[in-house]
């Protein structure tokens, strides 16, 4: 199967709801990353993680490498969350550049 | 601060004609540069990487190439462009040996016609 498999493909929600994105990994991978894109194809990484979990406002996410996926967190939808959101894994022992990306989750925020 | 830019912003370009794009990060030293590709619609793939001046590693074969002429700049051309190769080019920098974060450009739309 893929590398990396993102769910859901697109999500759809009402401001000031939680919800969550997860990715699944089909092997062992060094690190994982989280990034959103706006409308306009800009992207900024979100979260990078090597194990275990981090929170930035409204965002959480956690990687459990010895499972094999990570999930994205979003608490208390705002408009300006809407975007796709793509994870990306670096695989252990592979290029210390190499990353493969998910492919995306799109969310729509709605009021 | 750290600064990336791109361009063009957006080019169209017959297909046959050559292509080059740009990418230069201005206030860091030796960064990994990386140049990314997004069909419409689709997910990234990262096309080339490079770790110091003059070297530069392809990640998948898309009949691309990519150079570092200065440690600031990355190019992104072909001599012949194809349909497939439309879609949104990013470039990205990462501090040097540490895949832990990235910076995107704004991107470089492209059609291919």
């Amino acid at each position: 199967g893929m590398p990396v498999e993102q769910n859901p493909p697109a999500l759809s929600l009402y401001e000031g709801a939680d919800s969550g994105l997860r990715c699944n990994f089909s092997t062992t991978m060094k690190s994982v990353q989280w990034f959103q894109q706006n409308h306009r194809g800009r992207l900024i990484t979100l979260f990078y993680l090597a194990q275990g979990t981090k929170e930035n406002g409204r965002l959480k996410s956690t990687f459990n490498s010895k499972e094999r996926y990570s999930t994205l967190h979003i608490k208390d939808a705002q408009l300006e969350d809407s975007g796709t959101y793509f994870c990306a894994a670096e695989l252990t022992g592979g290029s210390n550049a190499k990353l493969t990306f998910g492919k995306g989750t799109k969310l729509s925020v709605k009021s | 601060a750290q600064t990336i830019h791109q361009w063009p912003v957006a080019e169209i370009k017959a297909v046959g004609s050559p292509l080059s794009l740009g990418c230069t990060i201005k206030g860091k030293s030796s960064p990994n540069l990386y140049w990314y590709w997004q069909a419409t619609g689709g997910t990234l793939q990262q096309l080339f990487y490079s770790i110091t001046v003059g070297q530069v590693e392809s990640v998948v074969q898309l009949n691309l190439s990519a150079s570092r002429p200065k440690d600031d700049q990355f190019i992104l051309s072909t001599e012949k462009l194809l349909l497939s190769h439309s879609g949104f080019y990013l470039c990205a920098w990462s501090p040097q040996l540490s895949n832990e974060r990235l910076f995107f450009g704004h991107g470089t739309k492209l059609s291919v016609l």
